[in-house]
């Protein structure tokens, strides 16, 4: 079965500091594709980025990077000069295959920027 | 190109009372699937349709529960005699339907049900 643990429950920053949000995964697939979203307060989750298995290039966009690493089933996302408006939810999540279409996500990080 | 919309945003109801759920996907999109968040969770899945076939559900869909997507545009989500457990936010996504069974999902906003 498949697992994902985001040990951080809440975060707090001061605007412009850097902040990384852990996610660790569980599968015993060799392909799967991972995800992390963003939820603001308003509800909706949106996508920041899907990365495959097979791929550990770290990636960044903007002032987000992403580190993959599956030596320690780590996936971890990090906000360079954090602002306000990056305060939400993050959650990452999981896709497996073996037939199914479902995303395993974590229980979130809580981040809150603080001006 | 509009996102995924739901309807109701919110919904009170009081236990017992049936409630119904619409999720219209972006557009073009031929893979809808509907997830539950309770508070302080990720969303949990619960069903997946490829056009107008249901092709996968959780074991959390119980037999109160009940989606439909007959023409393969929009979605229904029913919850039959509702519990005080049912509370929680629904959610629901599409993909494209090109890129294989890992292609992305593009959430909606969802519904979030309060049953008194």
């Amino acid at each position: 079965a498949q697992k994902v643990t985001q040990a951080q429950t809440e975060i707090s920053v001061v605007e412009k500091e850097d902040v990384t949000l852990d996610c660790v995964y569980e599968t015993r697939d060799t392909t799967y594709y991972l995800f992390w979203y963003k939820q603001p307060p308003s509800g909706e989750l949106v996508f920041l980025i899907r990365r495959n298995s097979f791929d550990e290039q770290n990636e960044i966009s903007g002032r987000y990077s992403w580190n993959f690493q599956k030596s320690t089933s780590s996936f971890n996302f990090t906000i360079t000069a954090s602002q306000v408006v990056d305060s939400a939810v993050y959650f990452c999540a999981l896709w497996t295959g073996a037939g199914s279409y479902q995303l395993t996500f974590g229980k979130g990080t809580k981040l809150s920027v603080i001006p | 190109d509009t996102g995924v919309s739901q309807d109701p945003r919110h919904k009170i109801t009081k236990r017992g009372q049936n409630v119904t759920f619409r999720c219209d996907p972006i557009s073009e999109h031929n893979r809808l699937y509907w997830y539950r968040q309770t508070l302080g969770q990720g969303p949990e899945f619960l069903t997946y349709f490829q056009n107008e076939a249901q092709l996968e559900k959780s074991r959390l869909l119980s037999d109160r529960f009940s989606a439909e997507r007959p023409k393969g545009s929009f979605s229904t989500l029913e919850i039959q005699r509702t519990e005080q457990g049912d509370s929680a936010m629904y959610l629901c996504a599409s993909s494209p339907g090109v890129d294989g069974a890992s292609e992305t999902q593009y959430f909606g906003p969802g519904t979030r049900l309060l049953v008194l």
